[in-house]
């Protein structure tokens, strides 16, 4: 049971180009989200996801783009990489509705560095 | 919209002893506030929350206190083990990114890095 996965684990590249984050998790929740996380400021919001189509900005967005074709899957790019989007990434999921109280579930996170 | 602070950003402790790490948010209408751990290399994972219609919620060693009028939330570890070395983070719904009552989107403080020393 994998639950939720994250690719790569640990990334380099360059300014200017373009990165892909992959997502997966195996047990079909709707919702999904991806946070950044770095010194000093914790962790915050890029995107969310309510279903397969749906897609919504959090508090960081600029600089980022997702989709969602899948319910499983929830990529993130980076179309032109900048120094400052050098953090770690957290995707999660919420397992049942929108509502308070659902525990969210992280997965092991990507660590990237733009050079 | 809402804010959560979140102190100290450090702390050690000797094993054994208690710790205990304080988080106050702006938005009255929150009624939802979780404690995620986070270890080293790993993403974070919930290991309590309370709800507003409470004001303590335990759970073997960890507790949570809330006080809506103050509008601060607490965690307290007890018996403190090496194992619980980690970076806490305390969180509230974040006001302008969730819609029609629904209290899905969370904001995080900035957390707390817990030392225990052996």
């Amino acid at each position: 049971d994998a639950g939720i996965t994250q690719s790569p684990r640990y990334k380099i590249t360059e300014t200017g180009r373009q990165v892909t984050l992959m997502c997966h998790q195996t047990w079909s929740h709707s919702y999904m989200f991806w946070y950044r996380q770095d010194l000093g400021h914790g962790l915050r919001l890029i995107y969310y996801s309510a279903a397969a189509d749906i897609t919504d900005k959090g508090e960081v967005p600029d600089g980022y783009v997702v989709s969602r074709s899948k319910t499983e899957n929830f990529p993130l790019t980076l179309e032109s990489a900048t120094r400052s989007q050098t953090s770690v990434y957290f995707c999660a999921t919420i397992p049942r509705g929108w509502r308070a109280g659902d525990e969210q579930f992280f997965g092991p996170g990507t660590r990237l560095t733009v050079l | 919209g809402e804010n959560v602070e979140q102190h100290p950003s450090t702390l050690s402790v000797q094993e054994g002893d208690s710790a205990v790490i304080k988080c106050t948010y702006s938005d009255s209408a929150s009624n939802y506030f979780p404690w995620y751990k986070q270890e080293l290399g790993k993403g974070p994972q919930l290991i309590i929350d309370i709800r507003s219609n409470v004001g303590e919620k335990k759970d073997q060693r960890i507790a949570v206190t809330l006080n809506k009028t103050a509008k601060h939330f607490s965690l307290h570890i007890t018996e403190t083990q090496p194992e619980d070395s980690a970076v806490y983070f305390c969180a509230a719904p974040h006001s302008t990114l969730n819609y029609g009552g629904s209290q899905g989107n969370l904001i995080f403080g900035k957390g707390t890095k817990l030392s225990v020393k052996p």
